[in-house]
This record gives C-alpha cells, sequence and structure tokens, in this order.
C-alpha cells in the first residue's frame, strides 16, 4: 500500500485565493512526522512545514498551515492568499519512526499547483 | 543560505562515461545521506542511504555496482553513476540529516536537499 498519497495531480487558484492540497497517509507506527515540501521547475526542493504525530495543534509557518487530521490519517496543506510564485509541484512526505532516527522520506507522487493571475 | 551543496547541478555526458555527482553539507555533520531519483512528473524515489563510513543501503531494484556511493567523510557524499545509458537520464537529488547527539539539525529540519543534479546521457 501507498505510505503517502496525494489524489490531485493538478489544482489551480486564483491569485490571493486560499487553496488545500490533500494528502493522506498510511502507518502503523505511532511515532511519525509529516512534510511539505515545494519544488519549483528549477527542481529544488524547499521544506515547507513539519507536523510530528504527537503535536497537539496544527503546525502553521506564515501562509502555510498543516490541516492534521490524525484519526483520517490526513495532513492537508493549506496555502492562504496565493501568489504567483508558489506555482509549483508540491509534495507531502513522511518519516516513520522517531526524529531520532536515521529513517528516510517517503514521498507522495505531488500536486501541480497553478496560480491564476 | 544552503545547508547541503549538491555538484554539479547539470551535466550533459555520452553514453558509457561515468558521472561523480557530490553532497556536501555546509555547516553540519551528515551522519546520514539520502540519494533520491525523480524521474519527470514523478515523485522522488529512494535510492540509497548512506551512513558515514559504512556501505550503502540501497532500495530494492537499484543497482549498487551501477550507482556507486561513497560517504567517506561526516560532510561528502558522492553518487557516482558508471557507464552511464540514455535511460539513467534523470534527476538526481541528495539530502543529509544528522543525528541527535551530533549536534542540532539546522533550522530544526531533520533533512536537508541540495538543488539537485539534472543528468543528460546522450
Amino acid at each position: 500500500a501507498q505510505k503517502i498519497t496525494q489524489t490531485q495531480p493538478g489544482m489551480f487558484v486564483q491569485e490571493k485565493e486560499a487553496v488545500t492540497l490533500d494528502c493522506t497517509y498510511d502507518t502503523s507506527d505511532p511515532s511519525y512526522g509529516l512534510f511539505w515540501y515545494k519544488q519549483p521547475s528549477s527542481g529544488e526542493m524547499i521544506f515547507l512545514i513539519y507536523q510530528g504525530s504527537y503535536d497537539q495543534q496544527n503546525a502553521t509557518e506564515g501562509r502555510y498551515s498543516l490541516n492534521f487530521q490524525k484519526a483520517r490519517k490526513s495532513a492537508n496543506l493549506v496555502i492562504s492568499a496565493s501568489q504567483l510564485g508558489d506555482s509549483a509541484m508540491y509534495f507531502c512526505a513522511m518519516r516513520e519512526g522517531p526524529q531520532t532516527g536515521a529513517n528516510n522520506l517517503f514521498f507522495g507522487t505531488g500536486t501541480r499547483l497553478t496560480v491564476i493571475p | 543560505g544552503a545547508v547541503v551543496s549538491q555538484h554539479p547541478s547539470r551535466v550533459i555526458c555520452k553514453s558509457g562515461t561515468s558521472v561523480k555527482i557530490e553532497c556536501r553539507s555546509l555547516d553540519f555533520q551528515a551522519t546520514t545521506m539520502f540519494w533520491y531519483r525523480q524521474f519527470p512528473k514523478k515523485s522522488l524515489m529512494l535510492m540509497a542511504t548512506s551512513n558515514e563510513g559504512s556501505k550503502a543501503t540501497y532500495e530494492q531494484g537499484v543497482e549498487k555496482d551501477k550507482f556507486l556511493i561513497n560517504h567517506a567523510s561526516l560532510t561528502l557524499s558522492t553518487l557516482t553513476v558508471t557507464s552511464a545509458h540514455p535511460e539513467d537520464s534523470s534527476f538526481y537529488i541528495c539530502s543529509a540529516r544528522t543525528n541527535p547527539g551530533q549536534g542540532a539539525s539546522p533550522r530544526n529540519q531533520p533533512q536537508h536537499f541540495g538543488d539537485g543534479t539534472r543528468l543528460s546521457i546522450l
């Protein structure tokens, strides 16, 4: 089974509007971390936001917030006040196990976000 | 600023040559480095995990004799694509992390990615 599922291959949003990018995950490990990365056309991976499985509150970083619903195993990314520069691929990723371990990240297939002027 | 430097950013070479890609952690000790491969419009696929001073652990389906990984120091890992062929053309990206006890991870991020290497084999 896929560990990370992103069901939206592409999304469009009007500039200045908010958009939600979906991500569901699958793990039986009680300790895990969830990440969102942005990948512009130039290719580099830009870290956006992190949510730990034991974090009580949803993570927020500026215009980015993570809607963490543990029971549903979802970790949707919300981008508020979209900007043209937000157009990129967005990847959801998960690390299984505690942060003290040297575990790799499992990536979803990504969502291509296009911000329309 | 960047905490992981990956070089070169782009390389074009003839079929049959070997290509070396370097991944350096700039201001922290990277006890573990990961190498990913990304096909166009696809996700990142983990190729191998390398720990400093030990042999890399390769994912299923990744030829270790084809993709040689060396992690000789705490700040440098290299991926060498040997006898490259057109099907090896891809975007390769490394990431580096430290473990608690080895020093604080920059910006509290567990992994830091290089900017990637776009490899084109003619």
